[in-house]
């Protein structure tokens, strides 16, 4: 399967703390990028990171990506209850120049 | 502001009926999508447009059917519904010509249940 797989399935944190989600893939990419899910809604688009990018930042977000490991991390600073969401990585594979690959993503739960 | 719209939030229907999903974005997108999403599953790719009257199976096609004749519009029909179908669907458009971009926007999915 050329889906990523995001780790863990399930993140509860207090509020203020940081939260970090992994991304691990086996097929070579063009892109990674991650997108967060309320409850029962569509998936926003948070992020992108090209295969030749190491880190990006966006916000209180920070993606890192390490191409030989096939691994990439989302990490939010000071969370916020606002934060408790699904969040998904999804791929574009290099033999896919179009279609977007997700993973099962990963529920982060926010306590105040 | 861009926009996905999928034409119902929630859908009941009966085993058998043959079941329309349908997706109209408003950006010029040439690429559009339609995902299944389950619990433990993440998305699966059901089928993907790149052009009008374009179209390519995703990871599982089998009991869909699309529908692309206008750009802004992709519809996902059911043949003949099963209760396995019952699924949150989720519409999504990109477009490949902003060169490394190919972020997709999402609606907001319509919840079906077959029963």
């Amino acid at each position: 399967s050329q889906q990523g797989e995001e780790d863990p399935q399930a993140l509860s944190i207090q509020e203020g703390e940081n939260a970090t989600m992994n991304c691990s893939y086996k097929t070579s990419i063009n892109n990674l990028q991650w997108y967060r899910q309320n409850s029962g809604r569509g998936l926003v688009h948070l992020i992108l990171i090209r295969s030749n990018e190491r880190e990006k930042h966006s916000g209180r977000l920070r993606v890192t990506l390490d191409t030989s490991k096939k691994s990439s991390s989302l990490l939010i600073t000071a969370s916020r209850a606002a934060d408790t969401a699904s969040y998904f990585c999804a791929l574009l594979p290099k033999t896919s120049y179009d279609k977007v690959i997700f993973g099962p993503g990963t529920s982060l739960s926010v306590i105040p | 502001d861009v926009k996905v719209t999928q034409s119902s939030r929630y859908l009941v229907k009966r085993t058998g009926e043959k079941v329309f999903l349908e997706c109209v974005q408003d950006m010029d997108h040439e690429n559009m999508f339609w995902y299944r999403q389950d619990p433990g599953l993440g998305l699966r790719l059901i089928y993907f447009s790149y052009d009008v009257k374009m179209k390519e199976k995703g990871d599982i096609p089998e009991g869909y059917s699309v529908s692309r004749e206008k750009k802004e519009r992709f519809s996902l029909i059911l043949e003949s519904a099963s209760t396995n179908q019952t699924s949150m669907y989720l519409c999504a458009s990109s477009d490949p010509r902003i060169q490394g971009r190919t972020e997709a926007f999402f609606g907001q999915g319509t919840r079906l249940t077959v029963v």
